[in-house]
């Protein structure tokens, strides 16, 4: 059960837009369409943006999306604001019946 | 409003046991199923475990399994994580998370209400 591998971190400037990418392979990413997103801000807990793949939860912004290729999933977000900055986990079900999480990405909104 | 309140962590030697409580409130509990994951100092979020809304499926991280299980009591609205043979590397932040829906697989890892998480260290 390999950790997904997400980058260590990504930066962008308010109002623009980044992705965040997620690897991990036909056992897992590739093989579901269950791959889920959180953001977590330092000293709390995790928070659900996406979930299976693209779909957002009630009072998630839609400023948050999600998508797939093959083995990657990809987290976008438009119009950067200063509260995202955050860290950011991608998840997926695995073929063994688990989970597994991303290493994560720290945001840093400059 | 949902709440999930974990207990029952502290400092623990190498070797010892521990269980984990998660009280939850503000849905039916036996309705979803429940995760356990974890988050040792500085770094990111493990997956530990999995039980589906009835208890008849469970599912583990292989870094656990054999040490640790996962039950729930649904007449108490109430998840366990029972930890044994407790290593260093288990140090970390454990949260319980609710799945957003009874639909299978338990293991979907999409968690849409978490707990504040309880401390375990593992120390001599």
């Amino acid at each position: 059960q390999s950790a997904l591998t997400q980058p260590a971190s990504v930066s962008g400037s308010p109002g623009q837009s980044i992705t965040i990418s997620c690897t991990g392979t036909s056992s897992d990413v590739g093989g579901y369409n269950y791959v889920s997103w959180y953001q977590q801000h330092p000293g709390k807990a995790p928070k659900l943006m996406i979930y299976d793949v693209s779909n957002r939860p009630s009072g998630v912004s839609n400023r948050f999306s999600g998508s797939k290729s093959g083995n990657t999933a990809s987290l976008t977000i438009s119009g950067l604001q200063v509260e995202d900055e955050a860290d950011y986990y991608c998840a997926s079900y695995t073929n063994r019946y688990t989970g597994v999480f991303g290493g994560g990405t720290k945001l840093t909104v400059l | 409003q949902v709440q999930l309140v974990e207990s029952g962590g502290g400092v623990v030697q190498p070797g010892r046991s521990l269980r984990l409580s998660c009280a939850a409130s503000g849905f039916t509990f036996s309705n979803y199923g429940m995760h356990w994951v974890r988050q040792a100092p500085g770094k990111g979020l493990d997956w530990v475990a999995v039980i589906s809304y009835d208890g008849s499926q469970k599912y583990y991280a292989d870094s656990v399994k054999g040490r640790f299980t996962i039950s729930r009591d649904s007449s108490k609205n109430t998840l366990y994580l029972q930890m044994n043979s407790l290593r260093a590397e288990d140090t970390a932040v454990y949260y319980c998370a609710k799945r957003d829906s009874s639909g299978a697989p338990p293991g979907k890892v999409n968690l849409d209400f978490w707990g504040q998480g309880t401390q375990v260290t593992v120390s001599s």
